[in-house]
């Protein structure tokens, strides 16, 4: 089975602290994720990233920045943390296609942030 | 055009019933329909996919719904049981946007006993 780990299960932060999200993944997928899950907003993506020093900017890519320096892990940054940034974080991973089909995403189990 | 729209919001089904999740969705391109299920404190899990070749795919209690035309689909868990109880969250991918999934808001089911 394919897995994403995510190094933290709960965080708290101050505001202004500089914070960073691991995520690895063990199955050699090209691409990574990062989305933010709110109540009542479902997954909002705020960056991905389809190679070893690629990323894109999602929906809501303000206040956040991201690194992938090797292919398994893929990192989200929060410069200067602030209250509303406190959320779920979850990062997923695929691979673009197998024998020509996509198979959609795996999640990681998710960081709960909480920004004081 | 990017949107999956699913409804409702929030479910409340008796155990033995029926739970029925729609969603829609307006590019016609997409060409991946998956159902995520999403327990406290997990992330999603796919649970089942269709693609627009079929009408309908069953999974044990678990079937998706499509309907081409309509540009609808839907998720059926029949028989519902309490350990159903979670988020569902649809999603839509197509190959022209390099299958990144657009997923509906979520809705949330509670099966009561």
């Amino acid at each position: 089975d394919v897995k994403v780990t995510q190094s933290s299960r709960y965080l708290v932060k101050r505001t202004g602290e500089k914070v960073f999200l691991e995520c690895v993944q063990d199955m050699d997928h090209e691409n990574m994720f990062w989305y933010r899950q709110d109540p009542g907003l479902g997954l909002r993506l705020i960056y991905f990233s389809y190679d070893v020093k690629m990323k894109e900017k999602g929906d809501i890519p303000e206040g956040y920045s991201v690194s992938r320096e090797k292919k398994e892990r893929f990192s989200l940054i929060l410069e200067s943390a602030s209250t509303n940034q406190t959320s779920m974080y979850l990062c997923a991973s695929t691979s673009l296609r197998r024998l020509g089909f996509f198979y959609g995403y795996t999640f990681g189990s998710g960081t709960r942030l909480t920004v004081v | 055009q990017q949107q999956v729209k699913q409804s409702p919001q929030s479910l409340i089904v008796q155990k033995g019933g029926i739970s029925i999740i729609n969603c829609a969705y307006e590019n016609t391109a997409f060409d991946y329909f998956p159902w995520y299920q999403q327990f406290p404190g997990k992330g999603p899990a796919l649970l089942i996919a269709i693609r627009p070749d079929v009408s309908e795919k069953k999974e044990g209690r678990f079937t998706i719904s499509f309907n081409k035309s309509a540009k609808q689909f839907s998720l059926h868990i029949m028989d519902s049981q309490p350990g159903d109880s979670a988020t569902y969250f649809c999603a839509a991918s197509s190959e022209a946007g390099s299958y990144q999934l657009t997923f509906g808001k979520g809705t949330k089911l509670s099966v009561i006993p």
